[in-house]
């Protein structure tokens, strides 16, 4: 069971709107600490897709979004694309373990 | 445009040490802005963040590997490197190095190698 919790897999259709939940405690999102998300795509390095939470790196679509409320966070995609399927991971940081953390990855499948 | 290239040995025998090295191109691993980072993904499975170091080698290192792992800057080459020791084959994975930015307030991994294949053998 990982420290951030996301959901094993999400679904959706072309052109709609699909949101990735990561899920923490109070040692670490909770704490404050900033969640960054990443995509990697079949047999390829990560990408970074959102960083500090809500910001995009340039060249990432505005269709990805980040957001971050309590001891959650989401990403969520818009205007769903099959170049969008791939695994998704989020990455924060605890205290209590005082390391850096993923969690656990959903994988997208664009029906 | 910074890239990142991991080198090492892809198979290691079960109880001996794993030693990995990365090579960077197209900026200076001396810049006190970023830190240098080890990600592993076993296969099938998610990411595991393993360590990261500084030009200054301040280090960190994942909890449940500070026991076996050891991380070095060589300024002089533009590489960091990885050791990790007593290897079982819960260490075989794709190991992936990268640059970690400091971010406002916890790092991220912003540019990454294409990872290298290790299996421990028995």
């Amino acid at each position: 069971q990982s420290v951030l919790a996301q959901p094993p897999s999400v679904s959706g259709a072309p052109g709609q709107r699909v949101t990735i939940s990561c899920t923490g405690s109070r040692s670490n999102i909770g704490a404050g600490y900033d969640v960054h998300w990443y995509q990697q795509l079949p047999g390829t390095a990560p990408k970074l897709l959102i960083y500090d939470s809500t910001f995009r790196p340039s060249g990432v679509p505005d269709r990805f979004s980040g957001s971050k409320s309590g001891t959650s966070a989401s990403l969520a995609i818009s205007g769903l694309q099959a170049e969008d399927e791939a695994d998704y991971y989020c990455q924060s940081y605890d205290s209590s373990l005082r390391s850096a953390l993923f969690g656990g990855g959903t994988k997208l499948t664009v029906l | 445009q910074l890239q990142l290239q991991e080198s090492g040995p892809g198979l290691v025998k079960a109880s001996e040490t794993l030693s990995l090295t990365c090579s960077v191109s197209g900026g200076s691993i001396s810049s006190s802005d970023y830190y240098w980072a080890w990600v592993r993904q076993p296969p099938g499975k998610g990411l595991e963040w393993i360590t990261c170091i500084s030009y200054g080698v301040n280090t960190y290192y994942n909890p449940s590997l500070t026991s076996r792992l050891s991380v070095s800057v060589d300024t002089s080459k533009n590489q960091f490197s990885v050791k990790l020791s007593s290897v079982t084959a819960a260490d075989t994975g794709v190991y992936y190095c990268a640059r970690r930015n400091r971010g406002s307030r916890n790092g991220y991994e912003d540019y990454w190698g294409q990872g290298t294949l290790v299996t421990v053998s028995s």
